[in-house]
């Protein structure tokens, strides 16, 4: 059975610094992982999609890597900045679609 | 205007009762699901459906039913609330066209309580 854990559960650091958010599971045998924000109270957003041929993608000041064989997947976020203040989930999936999601990282950013 | 749309937003509701929370998408995209998310658990996957006559269940599907009424609504029902069935509900949706990647597309969530 799939198993997904984001380590930590809670992070804080000041603004401006970069960091880097785990993400690891059980299984190698993936579709894809998708790395997502969730604002309080709030859906969850797409922020990044690796396919499992993919080693990593990029979009802005984001970072995700995968490392299929070690079971890991890393998201960085350079230049932090009090509006990435969130909950960051990362999910794996086989290739049904059905996602298997980790207990996520809260992000806090202070000024 | 959101692409993917929960309602209600909120529903407080009391044991025994029937429960329905609905889910569209204006998207086009064939696949959806319902999710459910505790705090401590993350999400889990209740039901899904790859098209209008395609459904199957999820990891905790017991106490849950679902009905896709065309291409574009999902509807989840709860058919006799019970205390731990509260919980803040998402329905996603993603495409499974040639070019896709399967990115699933979430809704702003549905939060249900039970008394």
């Amino acid at each position: 059975k799939q198993e997904v854990t984001q380590i930590p559960a809670a992070l804080s650091v000041p603004e401006g610094e970069n960091l880097v958010l785990n993400c690891s599971f059980t299984d190698s045998a993936i579709y894809n992982l998708q790395w997502f924000r969730q604002d309080p109270g709030k859906g969850l957003t797409s922020l990044l999609l690796i396919q499992s041929s993919q080693r990593e993608q990029t979009s802005g000041r984001l970072n995700a890597s995968l490392d299929k064989s070690s079971g890991r997947s890393t998201l960085y976020i350079a230049a932090s900045q009090p509006g990435d203040s969130a909950t960051y989930l990362c999910a794996v999936s086989r290739n049904t679609g059905k996602l298997i999601f980790g207990q996520g990282t809260t992000l806090q950013v202070k000024p | 205007d959101a692409d993917v749309t929960q309602t209600p937003r909120n529903r407080i509701t009391k044991t025994g009762k029937r429960i329905m929370l609905e889910c569209s998408q204006t998207k086009g995209h064939d696949r959806m699901y319902w999710y459910r998310q505790d705090p401590g658990l993350g999400l889990r996957l209740i039901y899904y459906s790859f098209d209008v006559k395609d459904i199957n269940k999820g990891e905790i599907s017991d106490g849950y039913s679902v009905s896709r009424q065309a291409q574009a609504k999902f509807s989840l029902s709860l058919e006799s609330a019970i205390p731990n069935q509260t919980a803040l509900y998402f329905c996603a949706t993603s495409d499974s066209g040639r070019a896709s990647t399967d990115t699933q597309y979430f809704g702003p969530g549905t939060r249900l309580t039970v008394l």
